[in-house]
């Protein structure tokens, strides 16, 4: 148990919805990444945190939002679900923002049909 | 941005055996490499990393190298348990940088 935990664990909805993934970093962490993990795709940065201000960004969508709210957990926002954001969306969290070890969360599964 | 390749994409050893697994980057300003391991319906897991001012880092059955020179890093795993079974993660960071960029895995299996 690496200590970041991540609601809900599976999410189905239909194309056009829009979800909201949770995550709670490890006691301690500022900084709080995203990273997405689908078959064709592997795993890819998405964006990261840190101490409630945006540090990074990778292949985050448009459509796709985040936030770190002021007791760190964080929040990603995908609107205008399309079936190819289906994947496993990870959480991984660290204590400093600079590079250092990255610990992940279980992940949520998110099904788009 | 950096790229990071991984090979090979499978792997199956017999328990006991060695298995070694190995990337290379594309950016001689990376500067941290870690090694996840993902178990079926898990998040990966950190199993051991290594900076740029190391050539060399063991921890129990597991160890990194690391070629600056190079610029390739690999994973050896000895004497390989059933549990060691997993897809393993290779990723770089690039100095100044926030974001892991990760290879595209290797399948592990160890054949009892």
């Amino acid at each position: 148990d690496s200590g970041v935990t991540q609601t809900p664990k599976h999410l189905i909805t239909a194309t056009g919805q829009r979800v909201t993934l949770r995550c709670s970093p490890r006691s301690g962490d500022l900084s709080v990444y995203w990273y997405q993990q689908s078959l064709d795709q592997g795993l890819q940065f998405l964006i990261q945190y840190y101490n409630g201000e945006e540090r990074a960004k990778g292949n985050i969508l448009e459509r796709f939002s985040a936030q770190q709210f002021p007791d760190l957990h964080s929040e990603l926002n995908l609107s205008s679900l399309e079936l190819g954001d289906s994947a496993l969306y990870f959480c991984a969290s660290s204590v400093a923002g600079g590079p250092g070890e990255q610990y992940f969360g279980p992940g949520t599964r998110l099904t788009v049909t | 941005g950096e790229n990071v390749e991984q090979h090979p994409s499978t792997l199956s050893v017999q328990e006991g055996d060695s298995a070694v697994i190995k990337c290379t980057y594309s950016d001689s300003a990376s500067n941290y490499f870690p090694w996840y391991k993902q178990e079926l319906g898990k998040g990966p897991q950190l199993i051991i990393d290594i900076r740029s001012n190391v050539g060399e880092k063991k921890d129990q059955r597991i160890a990194v190298t690391l070629n600056k020179t190079a610029k390739h890093f690999s994973l050896h795993i000895t004497e390989t348990q059933p549990e060691d079974s997993a897809v393993y993660f290779c990723a770089a960071l690039l100095e100044g940088n926030e974001k892991l960029t990760f290879g595209t895995g290797t399948r592990l299996t160890i054949i009892p």
